[in-house]
C-alpha cells in the first residue's frame, strides 16, 4: 500500500528556534493535512492544504505556524519560533478525495522543544 | 459542532478475552463518516474502519467488529479472541461536510492485552 513519508522522526530543538518537518504525501493524492498528538492526548487537526492554499485551519494553528507545497511532491509543515507547548508528535495525512474518503498518516515526528 | 467521545481511557483484558471500545459522536450533519484507527506503541496512525452514515450494517472483518447504530449516536468496536498484538491506543474519528475531511477524533482508549 502507498505510504505518507516523514522526515525526521524525531527532531529535537532550542525554545524559540525555526523547525520544519517535511512530508511526501502520496503521489496521487490532493489533499493534505497536519495533525499534532500531545503526549497521551487526543489527535487534534491543525490544518488542510488544496489546490496550494490552505482549507481550513485550527485555532492552534497561529502565525507561528505555516504550511508549503514547495516543488510537488513535499509539504513541510513550519513553525517560526518555537515554544515549550509545541512538543509533541506530529502527523502529516493525505486523501485523494475531499469528503469521507479515510486519511493515509505518516508515522510522524516527534519534535520536542527544550 | 462536532465531537466523539470515547468514555474508556484504558481497558486492561487477557489474551483470547473478548473487549469492546465504546466511541459516541455528535454532530449536527446528516451526512458524515465515522473511522477508528489504531496506534501501535510504535506510534503511527492505522487505518481500521470508515462507515457513512447512511450504512448502518455492521461490519466484520477477521477478529474485529464494528457496531454502528444511529439512534444512539454510536460507533463501538469489538475485538474477539484478543492478542497481545492488540494492545494498543485505539481511536474513534468523525467528519461531516461541514468539515471537509477534517477528523474530530475522539480521546483514545488504551488496550492493553496481557499473555
Amino acid at each position: 500500500e502507498p505510504e505518507v513519508t516523514q522526515t525526521p522522526s524525531h527532531q529535537v530543538t532550542q525554545m524559540g528556534q525555526e523547525v520544519i518537518l517535511r512530508c511526501v504525501p502520496i503521489s496521487n493524492h490532493l489533499y493534505f493535512y497536519w495533525y499534532r498528538q500531545i503526549l497521551g492526548q487526543k489527535v487534534e487537526f491543525l490544518v488542510s492544504f488544496y489546490n496550494n492554499e490552505i482549507s481550513e485551519k485550527s485555532e492552534i494553528f497561529d502565525d507561528q505556524f505555516s504550511v508549503e507545497r514547495p516543488d510537488g511532491s513535499n509539504f513541510t509543515l513550519k513553525i517560526r519560533s518555537t515554544k515549550l507547548e509545541d512538543s509533541a508528535m506530529y502527523f502529516c495525512a493525505s486523501s485523494d478525495r475531499l469528503l469521507g474518503e479515510k486519511l493515509f498518516f505518516g508515522s510522524g515526528t516527534q519534535l520536542s522543544v527544550l | 459542532a462536532q465531537k466523539v467521545t470515547q468514555a474508556q481511557t484504558e481497558i486492561s483484558v487477557v489474551e483470547k478475552e473478548d473487549v469492546t471500545l465504546d466511541c459516541v459522536y455528535e454532530t449536527r450533519d446528516t451526512t458524515y463518516y465515522l473511522f477508528w484507527y489504531k496506534q501501535p506503541p510504535s506510534g503511527e496512525l492505522v487505518f481500521l474502519i470508515r462507515r457513512n452514515s447512511f450504512d448502518e450494517q455492521n461490519e466484520i472483518s477477521g477478529r474485529y467488529s464494528w457496531n454502528f447504530q444511529k439512534s444512539t449516536s454510536s460507533f463501538n468496536f469489538t475485538i474477539t479472541a484478543s492478542q497481545v498484538v492488540d494492545s494498543a491506543v485505539y481511536f474513534c474519528a468523525l467528519s461531516d461536510t461541514a468539515a471537509g475531511n477534517k477528523l474530530t477524533f475522539g480521546g483514545g482508549t488504551r488496550v492493553l492485552v496481557k499473555p
